[in-house]
Order: C-alpha cells, then structure tokens, then sequence
C-alpha cells in the first residue's frame, strides 16, 4: 500500500541552524501539507501546497520557514534559522486532488526535530 | 479563535468493553470533520470523514456519529481490543478553503 515517507526520523541541530526535513508524498497525490506537534500539545497545522505553490499557511509558517517541491517527488520544509521553541514533531501528509468534503489526508511517520 | 475539544483526555478499558469519545467543535459553520487513529511511533491513520448532520460511519468495531447542529461528533468502540489502544484525534474543517484544527486528542488504553 502506497505510503508517505520522511526522513530524517530524528534531528538534532543547534540554535541558528538551517534545517531541511524531507517528505516524499504519496505519488498520485496533488496536495501537501506539514504539520507539527510540539511535545504534550495539539497538532498544529502549518501550510498547505499545491500546484507549486503555498495555498494556506497559518500564522506559525512565518519568514523562517519555507516549502518546495523541488523534483516533482520530494516536498521539503526548511526552517532558515532554527529557535528551541521549533523542537517538535514534524508531520508530512498528502491527499489526492481535493474532491469536496472528502480530502482524507495520509500523514507521513514524522520527524522528530530538536534544537539544543 | 476556533476551538476543538475532546474529551476525555484519556481512557482505561478492559479487553471486551466497548467504549466511546467525544469531539467538540464550534456549531455556526460546518464544513468537515476527520477522525485519526494514531498509535505510538506510527502515522495518524485516518478513519472517517463526515460531512453531513446525521452521518453515521462504521468500520469493523469502530463507528462514528455526527451533529453539526449542536457541534458534537462521538467516536464508538465495540468490544475494545488491545490494539485498539491509540491516541484517537478529531480535526474539524469550517470551510473548504479554512485550515483543519486538530483537537487535542482522547488517549485510549486497553488493558488485556
């Protein structure tokens, strides 16, 4: 059964650090997304992206952070400057092309991102 | 700020028992709700999606209801096994185009 993957599984990188955390979606679908948890909290939602482009972001996904596609396969997120508060758990998820009501997302495992 | 509950934060059953939980969410617009199982060290895995006041979706031992009327949507455990035994999320849609909220999670432990 087709999954969403991520890599790494665990990041460990100091404050001020750049970090790329890596997804690769589900190959016939056409909507991305990240999420995060951050340790004893709700998951949060960061940004959708579709078409090559951002279609949503919530206020977290401010200037530090950004997505590509850069392949057609992989859709990263990048953190350019990374605080301790970003430690948390990264999740992937992708669904297909929303049809109305139904885009059931599929998450990726997560990677766990702490900044010391 | 929109605000999703669930509650209780955390249950204990006995192997056989059937149980059931509640997701909250603000009842003036409505667009979708999802249901996750998660277990430990894995993907949330999605459950349903329910769309329409009334619906009522089953899979296997687990079925969900929902009332957008009043904001309430319960997720039902027949006969609870221990690898039902998950953080069990909901996440509510207000329309197409607002971002999914997640509610907090209802962790569930089945003792064998």
């Amino acid at each position: 059964e087709p999954e969403v993957t991520q890599t790494p599984s665990h990041q460990v990188t100091q404050m001020g650090q750049e970090v790329i955390l890596r997804c690769v979606p589900i190959s016939n679908h056409l909507y991305f997304y990240w999420y995060r948890q951050i340790l004893g909290q709700k998951v949060e939602f960061l940004v959708s992206f579709y078409n090559n482009e951002i279609s949503e972001k919530s206020e977290i996904f401010d200037d530090q952070f950004s997505v590509e596609r850069p392949d057609g396969s992989n859709f990263t997120l990048k953190i350019r400057s990374t605080k301790l508060e970003d430690s948390a758990m990264y999740f992937c998820a992708s669904s297909e092309i929303a049809r109305i009501h139904t885009d059931t997302q599929y998450f990726g495992p997560g990677t766990r991102l702490t900044v010391l | 700020i929109l605000n999703v509950e669930q509650s209780p934060q955390s249950l204990h059953v006995q192997e056989g028992d059937s149980t059931n939980f509640t997701c909250s969410f603000p009842s003036s617009n409505f667009y979708a709700l999802h249901w996750y199982r998660w277990e430990t060290a894995k993907s949330p895995e999605a459950l349903f999606v329910m769309t329409l006041n009334g619906d009522e979706k089953k899979k296997g031992r687990i079925s969900a209801t929902l009332n957008t009327k009043e904001g309430y949507s319960y997720l039902y455990i027949k006969g609870s096994q221990p690898e039902d035994s998950a953080t069990y999320l909901c996440a509510f849609k207000k329309t197409s185009y607002d971002k999914v909220i997640f509610g907090p999670g209802t962790s569930l432990s089945v003792i064998p």
